[in-house]
């Protein structure tokens, strides 16, 4: 299993602002991809983030909204750009194991609030 | 493209009551299914997994799944709830592409009564 810790692990931001949300994995991966999860919803896929390489993001995301780097193998952000109150959200960060044991696994999320 | 339901946004059950949680998928391909647990305020713990193996999956706090491909489906079940089960259960189904994504279903949040 991999261990990950995301930072900050909460926020309360104001609308028109930014914000970046770290995430640091205790092992060298291939795999991160970044999530988000709505108040009382599922997780959607925003994107995932490749190392040396831009990220790939889903339908209905974009790289101006949500910026990813991934510098290395352990470590990636994802910033949240000129956010509104409908940004408010959890925030994860996972990371997948690969191979014929595929196992995939979520960091403990930044709950941010956009006021 | 693959896609995943679950029947039954909340279930409710006496403690010592068996846990049944309802997954269904689709895909095109012998898919890799996961159940994860969320408990308030934290990430997500994986549960359990098919990964094209055995079809009884055994995971951790006594629960279990099993892959019927003929249903399309991958329900949870545990014998005997506890308090602690108390959680939002969510079903998982890798991705196509190649690229490992998981797409999630809505979530069922399991309550246990005394």
């Amino acid at each position: 299993s991999a261990v990950i810790s995301q930072k900050p692990s909460r926020d309360i931001c104001q609308r028109g602002t930014s914000l970046t949300i770290q995430c640091q994995v205790d092992s060298q991966v291939t795999m991160m991809f970044w999530y988000r999860q709505q108040p009382g919803q599922s997780l959607t896929l925003i994107a995932t983030a490749n190392q040396g390489s831009e990220a790939t993001y889903e339908s209905g995301f974009v790289i101006d909204k949500f910026p990813i780097s991934r510098p290395n193998l352990t470590f990636s952000t994802l910033t949240v750009s000129n956010m509104s109150p409908e940004d408010s959200s959890i925030y994860l960060c996972s990371v997948g194991t690969g191979g014929a044991s595929y196992e995939q696994y979520f960091g403990p999320g930044t709950r941010l609030t956009v006021t | 493209a693959q896609s995943v339901t679950q029947l039954g946004s909340h279930v409710s059950v006496s403690e010592g009551a068996l846990v049944l949680l309802r997954c269904n998928y689709s895909s095109s391909v012998p898919p890799y299914l996961f159940w994860y647990v969320q408990y308030p305020n934290q990430g997500l713990q994986l549960l359990l997994k098919y990964t094209s193996a055995a079809t009884l999956v055994k995971g951790i706090n006594g629960f279990e799944a099993e892959f019927k491909k003929s249903e399309t489906s991958f329900h949870l079940t545990k014998p005997s709830a506890h308090m602690s089960d108390a959680a939002e259960y969510f079903c998982a189904v890798e991705g196509s592409g190649g690229y490992n994504k998981l797409i999630f279903g809505a979530g069922t949040r399991l309550a246990v009564h005394p």
